[in-house]
């Protein structure tokens, strides 16, 4: 089992439709979790960060943390074009270094 | 500020040659990172750093070496290259560590060895 897994996609979402990305993880003692976007040829950059069970709102993006079922998601709302990218989940393992997963790829179709 | 800058962008190496991957940051950041990124792959972490002076093993350290004499530099090396470390790396900061880690990349080096 990978420590942290996400479908790759690509996931493909109408302007203006929610977009839901989402990442399991195995180590039940991780403590905080990232969400990185990354366009084509790019570096990631940091979208969110959440360490608490529910919900964190940053304008149009929504991250969700649910550490029973060892699951985080991030909801995009109304998504736009410039939202395609690859989607990185990364998690703090035992050692608190980054443990990334593989990434989804987010389509957004005009 | 800059953040984290890399040079080169890109290099071509052939097999058994050796390179410097530079890696410089302006944020008075301690912890610093190497990552590579092959394709539909996660970032895999090579080398870390907490403090100049200090580093540690990732998780693919082979064929690497690194070394911090300053907070702001940590260049990557490379002895002896070999096709499988054509790749994109990474290097990355953080002001702290632990589980508030919140990492700032540079743009990447984009290297091919033929």
């Amino acid at each position: 089992q990978k420590e942290v897994e996400q479908n790759s996609g690509p996931l493909s979402v109408p302007e203006g439709a929610i977009a839901s990305l989402n990442c399991t993880y195995s180590d039940r003692g991780s403590q905080s979790f990232f969400w990185y976007r990354q366009y084509s040829g790019k570096s990631p950059e940091l979208i969110m960060f959440i360490y608490s069970n529910g919900d964190k709102e940053d304008g149009r993006f929504t991250a969700q943390l649910n550490k029973a079922s060892q699951y985080v998601s991030l909801l995009i709302r109304d998504s736009q074009p410039s939202d395609s990218a690859t989607y990185l989940c990364a998690v703090t393992g035992a050692t608190n270094k980054l443990i990334f997963g593989t990434g989804t790829l987010l389509a957004v179709q005009p | 500020n800059a953040g984290v800058t890399q040079t080169p962008k890109f290099r071509i190496l052939k097999i058994g040659q050796s390179m410097t991957l530079q890696c410089a940051q302006d944020m008075n950041h301690n912890y610093m990172y190497w990552y590579r990124q092959d394709p539909g792959m996660g970032l895999k972490l090579i080398y870390y750093s907490v403090g100049a002076g200090i580093t540690d093993k990732g998780e693919v350290p082979n064929g690497y070496n690194v070394s911090r004499s300053t907070t702001e530099d940590f260049p990557l090396r490379l002895e002896l290259a070999a096709p499988s470390q054509t790749s994109v790396y990474f290097c990355a900061s953080s002001y702290s560590t632990g589980p508030y880690n919140e990492q700032f990349f540079g743009p990447g080096t984009r290297l091919t060895v033929l």
